[in-house]
């Protein structure tokens, strides 16, 4: 039972344009929420995080939107940039556990 | 960031044989360490909660006698397959998170070992 979901498993996206990566849940008891980048043969970097008693996080190029009546949250990048390119999973945990859920992910490819 | 070491990165052996994981975090102290598996196309997947000093917690449908885990000391965990097939081909990724006393952390991934099982 998949209580994570990124329903795109790919995204293209122009340089220099905006990259907007979904991610939904189920379970109403996630109460924190992560986006974590992911190359190829290598372990997943942490990028960002929104509490659920915040709707907005933002780090630079990087914005975390919660919508948390839709269980629904996005990560926006611009401007997107060659580099960006990755797969990009949302997680998601709950108070007083340290696992975390994973989607199963979004591969972004940013085009020069 | 907190570094978290993997090794072997990449491994293959034959059916039935055994394999170890190891997972290092280089710069900080964990009582906790995360085992993941990842099938291809498929998300991360917790296997086991590695405790430093007492047995791990395995999640639902992993099987404690064939992933064996020891985590015998602050900055080390191990993973061993044992009598490996060819269905336990995965990635296998672990994490540590830097802090437990905060209640949300983010936790630290190594690069990953890529089993296959022939």
């Amino acid at each position: 039972d998949q209580q994570v979901k990124q329903n795109s498993p790919s995204l293209s996206v122009q340089e220099g344009r905006i990259s907007i990566l979904n991610c939904d849940y189920t379970n109403s008891m996630f109460d924190y929420f992560l986006w974590y980048k992911k190359y190829p043969a290598e372990g997943p970097t942490f990028l960002i995080s929104i509490s659920s008693i915040k709707d907005k996080n933002e780090d630079g190029r990087f914005t975390v939107f919660l919508n948390k009546s839709a269980k629904h949250l996005s990560l926006h990048i611009v401007p997107s940039q060659p580099g960006d390119s990755a797969v990009y999973f949302c997680a998601a945990q709950q108070t007083g556990a340290n696992n975390l859920f994973f989607g199963t992910g979004t591969r972004l490819t940013v085009i020069p | 960031g907190a570094v978290v070491s993997q090794h072997p990165s990449w491994v293959i052996c034959k059916s039935g044989t055994s394999v170890k994981i190891e997972c290092r975090s280089l710069d900080f102290q964990a009582t906790t360490m995360f085992w993941y598996r990842q099938f291809p196309k498929q998300s991360l997947m917790l296997m086991a909660t590695s405790n430093e000093g007492s047995k791990a917690t395995y999640e639902q449908g992993v099987e404690k006698d064939k992933f064996l885990i020891n985590h015998a000391s602050l900055t080390l965990s191990t993973l061993t397959v044992t009598s490996a097939h060819p269905e336990d081909s995965s990635f296998y990724i672990c994490s540590a998170p830097e802090n437990l006393a905060v209640s949300y952390n983010e936790q630290f991934f190594g690069p990953g070992t890529r089993l296959t099982v022939l």
